[in-house]
């Protein structure tokens, strides 16, 4: 079984740039999630799917953050405009169950955003 | 609010040590706790979890018990090896079924 794909595994931009990271779960997981891991921090989560739908995006900066998943498969996570701050990796995982369960989530091996 | 605490690294052992990660946690409700790994290059990874008080996981060599008394949860492992060399992060999932981890303890182990 093919575990969950993040592309590109590296970026480095400028702050002011945009960028987006790609996902693509475990074929049929229903729910998906975008995490934030900052350096010497533990995972944050940004942004929660159920198939298509947002279930809760309550920790996700919205001004400069955007996330959608289309045809509840794919997912895209943009920043647009970067901060310094931003700098992170970005890390998607996907789980079998509907949000609102304690199913195992898989993670996938996550994007290393650098912003100078 | 939710949080989980564990200890801090780096940690560096001989083969065949024993490991210790602490890790502590505060919920509001009654957690299920995990504990993920994360090997060199790779994606985190699901090591073990324990949904109730005094539940044991156990995966690979590795246990933990959730103790509810002490709002912990421990990882040990009696005799590592250096493919036990990863970060080990600590944990929950609370009433809203979210995961709130800590702050990933590295552990290194030497031949």
């Amino acid at each position: 079984e093919a575990g969950v794909a993040q592309s590109p595994r590296y970026k480095i931009i400028e702050k002011r740039q945009s960028v987006a990271f790609w996902c693509n779960p475990i074929s049929g997981h229903a729910t998906l999630y975008w995490y934030q891991q900052i350096l010497g921090q533990g995972p944050k989560l940004l942004i929660q799917f159920q198939n298509n739908g947002v279930v809760d995006d309550s920790q996700l900066p919205k001004d400069r953050f955007s996330a959608e998943r289309l045809k509840g498969v794919d997912s895209t996570l943009k920043i647009q405009p970067a901060k310094l701050e931003d700098s992170a990796v970005y890390l998607c995982a996907s789980s079998y169950g509907l949000a609102g369960t304690t199913d195992t989530q898989y993670f996938g091996p996550g994007t290393r955003l650098t912003v100078l | 609010g939710n949080s989980v605490t564990q200890m801090e690294g780096p940690v560096t052992l001989s083969e065949e040590a024993f490991l210790t990660i602490n890790c502590t946690y505060t919920a509001t409700g009654y957690p299920s706790l995990f504990w993920y790994v994360q090997y060199p290059g790779e994606g985190l990874q699901l090591l073990l979890k324990a949904t109730k008080a005094d539940d044991k996981g156990s995966n690979k060599g590795f246990e933990a018990t959730y103790r509810k008394e002490t709002t912990s949860f421990h990882l040990e492992k009696g005799s590592v090896q250096v493919s036990d060399s990863a970060v080990y992060f600590c944990a929950l999932s609370d009433y809203d079924y979210k995961l709130s981890f800590g702050a990933g303890t590295t552990v290194t182990v030497r031949a």
